[in-house]
């Protein structure tokens, strides 16, 4: 079975820092990997996600992440926070069809501080 | 479009209690599935159907039915409530395939048992 880790439970930021969240996962194969956002009393939304070739993707509000086969990784990063970027942060890994659901790590909390 | 459209919303059950949780889509997504969320715990899957008449067991199945008669619809039957099922709940749908990840939620229901 899969399976995601997130270092990171929770996390605390001034406004224009640096961010990077890590996440791993223990899937040998082909997988597919995203990042999900949940904003203070909303549900979650795709953030972005990666499927294969380039493995630096971007995705909405400035946010990126490196696909790292060889580390089983795939940390999400943002070079310049914002106060609205306060929010939980789930990374989820999905394999072969992808008819057995996604499996969701437990999510990092991101306060960003004005 | 709607979405994904859970109800109700609230709701706060005795134990003991059977209630069902609704959700629909309008998307026309083969898969659909349910989650729990609860704090520092992420999001767990409990069920999951990938079209009308086929539903599969999550991580956390116990104490919960599923029945998927229409694409549409995907409802969760609690059958005994019980005070460890107080949870948010979020049914999301996808398309198959690559899609699989690219969760599509609902606003989520929140559920209290006392």
């Amino acid at each position: 079975a899969q399976s995601v880790s997130q270092h990171n439970h929770h996390v605390i930021l001034s406004e224009a820092a640096s961010l990077e969240l890590g996440c791993n996962y223990s899937y040998g194969g082909t997988v597919n990997l995203f990042w999900y956002v949940q904003y203070p009393g909303q549900h979650l939304q795709l953030l972005l996600k990666y499927f294969s070739g380039d493995p630096l993707v971007k995705g909405i509000k400035g946010f990126e992440a490196e696909f790292i086969k060889s580390k089983f990784s795939f940390n999400l990063r943002k070079p310049s926070v914002q106060w609205s970027d306060t929010a939980e942060y789930f990374c989820a890994v999905i394999s072969g069809g992808g008819a057995d659901g996604l499996t969701f790590g437990k999510g990092t909390h991101l306060i960003i501080q004005p | 479009n709607a979405g994904v459209t859970q109800t109700p919303k609230f709701q706060v059950l005795k134990t003991g209690q059977s209630m069902t949780l609704q959700c629909a889509q309008d998307m026309n997504h083969e898969y659909m599935s349910w989650y729990r969320q609860d704090p520092g715990m992420g999001l767990r899957l409990i069920h999951y159907s990938v079209g009308a008449g086929i539903t599969d067991q999550g991580e956390v199945p116990n104490g919960y039915n599923v029945s998927r008669s229409t694409t549409e619809d995907f409802p969760l039957r609690l059958l005994s409530a019980a005070p460890s099922q107080t949870s948010v709940y979020f049914c999301a749908s996808s398309r198959p395939g690559l899609g699989a990840g690219e969760l599509f939620f609902g606003e989520g229901s929140r559920l209290t048992v006392l």
